[in-house]
């Protein structure tokens, strides 16, 4: 019944190995959002797709990768991490806006991402 | 350019405290505002929002206000509750060519018994 859900749930890992994180939406939602917040709770916004097109790509390391098969899934996939990766990292998704802006985001728990 | 400030944390209250959390926005044409929660090791939950002024978004006996005069959107509980306990994001959300929100920078509440 998880409306967004994310894995793993906790990542440990090393320096300069290659991870991914997945996320799925069971809603319908056309829109899915990667964002990263770091350790004082700041989100920063990463990537927005809209019905499997790349909507936002703000400025990350191109070490990032998003992948989204179909409009449900929204993968993260990240090369050569680096210590500074560490953070928590969230996908959402929403209801595409079109006239509106009344639809508020659909946050996973999130992936808590430990680099050593 | 478009930003959401809010009150510095973190903020402590003793329980059936009245809560005011300030959320001032700058931004280009008319933005819904929202605010969301995040409690301890979960993701962020919508809590309230607003779509045009003097709109009232409110749940969980949480409240806030769309003024378009000043600019802000402040969140307002009149006794709050040890599980109240948790982060507060101020948001907005308007459309540009593209869909765009920001997030405030979160101000942490706790509440003592």
């Amino acid at each position: 019944d998880t409306a967004v859900s994310q894995t793993p749930k906790y990542l440990v890992t090393q320096m300069g190995n290659d991870k991914s994180i997945k996320c799925e939406q069971n809603l319908g939602h056309d829109t899915m959002y990667w964002y990263k917040q770091d350790s004082k709770k700041f989100l920063k916004i990463m990537f927005s797709y809209n019905n499997k097109e790349l909507i936002i790509n703000e400025t990350v390391p191109n070490r990032f990768s998003p992948k989204s098969p179909d409009k449900a899934h929204l993968n993260l996939h990240i090369n050569s991490l680096e210590l500074g990766d560490s953070a928590v990292y969230f996908c959402a998704s929403s209801q595409d806006t079109g006239r509106t802006l009344a639809y508020g985001y659909t946050f996973g728990s999130g992936t808590r991402l430990t680099v050593v | 350019g478009d930003s959401v400030t809010q009150m510095e944390g973190p903020v402590t209250l003793s329980e059936e405290a009245f809560l005011t959390i300030n959320c001032t926005y700058t931004a280009t044409g008319y933005p819904s505002l929202f605010w969301y929660v995040q409690y301890p090791g979960e993701g962020l939950q919508l809590l309230l929002k607003a779509t045009k002024a003097d709109d009232k978004g409110s749940n969980k006996g949480f409240e806030a206000t769309y003024r378009k005069e000043t600019t802000s959107f402040h969140l307002e509980k009149g006794s709050v509750q040890v599980s109240d306990s948790a982060v507060y994001f101020c948001a907005l959300r308007w459309k540009t060519s593209y869909d765009k929100v920001i997030f405030g920078p979160g101000t942490s509440l706790s509440v003592i018994p």
